[in-house]
């Protein structure tokens, strides 16, 4: 089946600062979402993206489909972005099921 | 406009107990996925449902069996219960022929 790799797997950082997490896969997919999996273990959805760039506030992504790769910008970090971001992909179309990476962990420090 | 919600939030077994965890889909969406998600490990998908009728398989033993009901909600059932299946249940849902997968809040299953 299809392989999906995060990095970086831990990620610490000052509030304000800058990052960029990346999300590789192995074979071309017809979904590919991005998630925030808070402390209580909610995921909550941050993009649909397989290909593209997509900005929703502080946050933006960018998939390059013919290179298998997508990526996750979070300018400004806050304290409250603090969490397991995952990256999920489906070769499928009709978003039959989801193949999840093992995630990036941010920790933002005030 | 309701999300999707799961109970129980949290759920106590001992090995060899069966349990049944229950999903209502967010209003409109016709179709649901249940993944399972250890400590420290991404979800892995279990299952999906539509039309009453299970799609799709993960590689679960049968001991992880579902259900559907005709108001698209849906019961996820564990049977002889290991320790190994301790984790954190997933139920996601979408409208067919679309992408985009909405998860609940979980069940959160510990066996003893």
């Amino acid at each position: 089946g299809i392989q999906v790799e995060q990095s970086p797997p831990d990620l610490i950082l000052q509030e304000g600062a800058n990052s960029t997490l990346r999300c590789n896969f192995s074979d071309s997919v017809n979904n590919l979402q991005w998630f925030h999996q808070n402390p209580w273990g909610q995921l909550i959805n941050l993009f649909y993206i397989p290909s593209g760039t997509k900005q929703n506030g502080r946050l933006s992504a960018t998939t390059v489909a013919t290179e298998r790769y997508s990526l996750l910008y979070i300018s400004s970090s806050q304290t409250t972005d603090s969490g397991v971001y995952f990256c999920a992909v489906d070769p499928e179309t009709s978003g039959s099921r989801l193949t999840f990476g093992e995630g990036t962990q941010l920790t933002v420090n005030p | 406009d309701a999300g999707v919600t799961q109970s129980p939030t949290h759920l106590i077994k001992t090995r060899g107990q069966q349990v049944t965890l229950r999903c209502s889909p967010k209003s409109g969406h016709d179709t649901v996925s249940w993944y399972q998600q250890a400590l420290g490990q991404g979800p892995q998908f279990i299952f999906q449902y539509y039309e009453e009728e299970e799609r799709q398989r993960g590689n679960f033993p049968d001991r992880f069996s579902g259900h559907q009901f005709p108001n698209y909600s849906s019961e996820l059932n564990v049977n002889a219960l290991l320790l190994g299946d301790s984790a954190l249940y997933l139920c996601a849902s979408s409208l067919a022929g679309a992408d985009t997968q909405y998860f609940g809040p979980g069940t959160r299953l510990t066996v003893l």
